[in-house]
């Protein structure tokens, strides 16, 4: 079966240190990969999209990479805040026979300590 | 201002009874879908629509029933199939596969 995985831990970390999360998919093919943050009782927000032909995305300070041989994407956070703390998704869009059928991760939870 | 909205945003129903969440989008988005959320976890899909008049199971419709006769409009009923309903809605929708817009949620309780 297809299944989006990601750190179920939550992540610690100190102000200004990078924080990496990790997303891996099985059975799945995907041509994008998307990341979202989403804050307590509110709904996710987009934050990058990465193409299967794409190394590597930055947007500021995030940094997203996709290896598509591995079936892994790691999520980068440099110069971490406390501001960044939140859970973080990963999602999938697969293409089925009724449309694009967009599947998340379970999601991590960083929290970033003064 | 373009968007999706959630309504209501708090929701109680009694043992046995149907509810209806609504979500509107002015996107003009072709796909939308409904997901729940229980505490510390992540997203299950429940419905999606890609074109109106259409739309497909997710991996756990089970207990849900869904419409799409309007573009802008998907709405999700709950019904009392359904046997543990309180959770956290969320209506999202795309254009193509790119970036989800989400609403800001249902949180629905039995009561």
């Amino acid at each position: 079966s297809q299944k989006i995985e990601q750190n179920s831990e939550a992540l610690n970390i100190q102000e200004g240190k990078t924080a990496t999360l990790t997303c891996n998919y099985t059975n799945y093919s995907p041509a994008y990969l998307q990341w979202y943050r989403q804050d307590p009782g509110r709904g996710p927000v987009f934050l990058l999209l990465i193409r299967e032909n794409e190394k590597e995305k930055r947007k500021e300070r995030l940094k997203v990479t996709f290896d598509t041989t591995l079936k892994q994407s790691l999520f980068h956070i440099t110069a971490s805040q406390p501001a960044d703390s939140a859970t973080y998704l990963c999602a999938l869009h697969l293409l089925t026979g009724g449309g694009n059928k967009l599947t998340f991760g379970t999601g991590t939870q960083l929290k970033v300590e003064l | 201002d373009g968007g999706i909205t959630q309504s209501p945003k708090y929701l109680f129903r009694k043992e046995g009874q149907n509810v209806t969440l609504s979500c509107e989008q002015n996107l003009n988005h072709d796909a939308m879908y409904w997901y729940r959320q229980d505490p510390g976890q992540g997203l299950r899909l429940i419905y999606y629509s890609q074109i109106v008049n259409d739309f497909q199971k997710g991996d756990i419709a089970e207990g849900y029933s869904v419409s799409r006769e309007k573009k802008e409009s998907f709405p999700l009923t709950v019904t009392s199939a359904q046997k543990n309903p309180t959770a956290f809605y969320l209506c999202a929708s795309t254009r193509d596969r790119t970036e989800a817009f989400f609403g800001q949620g249902t949180r629905l309780t039995v009561v």
